[in-house]
């Protein structure tokens, strides 16, 4: 079984849904948690990080952690074309191994 | 991508020939990674450095593969003897401090092909 679960999709929604994105987990020492997004051919980039458990939000993205149910998720309103990319969400315990767990990844398509 | 280097963003090789892979991070930053991203799968760590030293090489394959981060001038990543299975994108990444919580920059990739 992988550390970090992640449905690679592909998920394909209308302009302007509401697109939730969504990891498991299994190693309870996880305390960072970020997700990142990659366009076809590029490196990732950072989009959002949270540590420990509860919601953040940055404009239409809103990340959030349910440690108890080792679960976190990504949500996008108003999605856009330009959304269209790979989600990774992606993981760090606080101590020991300073590397980061990937999930394997969604395709997010939106359609004009 | 807040700087990071890579290069060469593709190079092809033949069974048994070298790789070698350059990583110059962003400006002032002193800690790099190296992931592997095969296709349809997400980053794999291998090895993370410090300038001159290798903090953590546990994601590293025992054999053929290597890395360095001089002093001076940009991080290597090294695959001798290439195989098929050594196909894949390599991603550098760079951080300021190790207390960093995972706040990655990127770089493109460099894709390997061995044929």
């Amino acid at each position: 079984q992988k550390e970090v679960e992640q449905d690679p999709g592909p998920l394909s929604v209308p302009e302007g849904a509401i697109v939730s994105l969504n990891c498991t987990y299994s190693n309870s020492a996880f305390q960072y948690f970020m997700w990142y997004r990659q366009y076809s051919r590029k490196g990732p980039e950072l989009l959002m990080y949270t540590y420990s458990s509860g919601n953040k939000e940055d404009g239409r993205f809103t990340a959030q952690v349910d440690k108890s149910s080792k679960y976190i998720s990504l949500f996008i309103r108003d999605s856009q074309p330009s959304d269209s990319a790979t989600y990774l969400c992606a993981m760090m315990a606080r101590t020991g191994r300073r590397a980061l767990t990937f999930g394997s990844g969604t395709r997010l398509q939106v359609q004009p | 991508n807040a700087g990071v280097m890579q290069n060469p963003r593709h190079l092809v090789r033949r069974r048994g020939q070298e790789a070698r892979l350059r990583c110059s991070p962003v400006k002032g930053h002193s800690h790099v990674y190296w992931y592997r991203q095969l296709p349809e799968e997400g980053l794999k760590f291998m090895v993370y450095l410090q300038k001159e030293n290798i903090i953590d090489e546990s994601g590293m394959p025992k054999e053929r593969f290597s890395a360095e981060f001089p002093k001076e001038g940009p991080s290597i990543l090294r695959i001798q003897q290439v195989v098929r299975g050594d196909s894949a994108a390599y991603f550098c990444a760079s951080s300021p401090t190790p207390r960093d919580t995972g706040e990655l920059f990127f770089g493109e990739g460099s894709r390997l092909t061995v044929l």
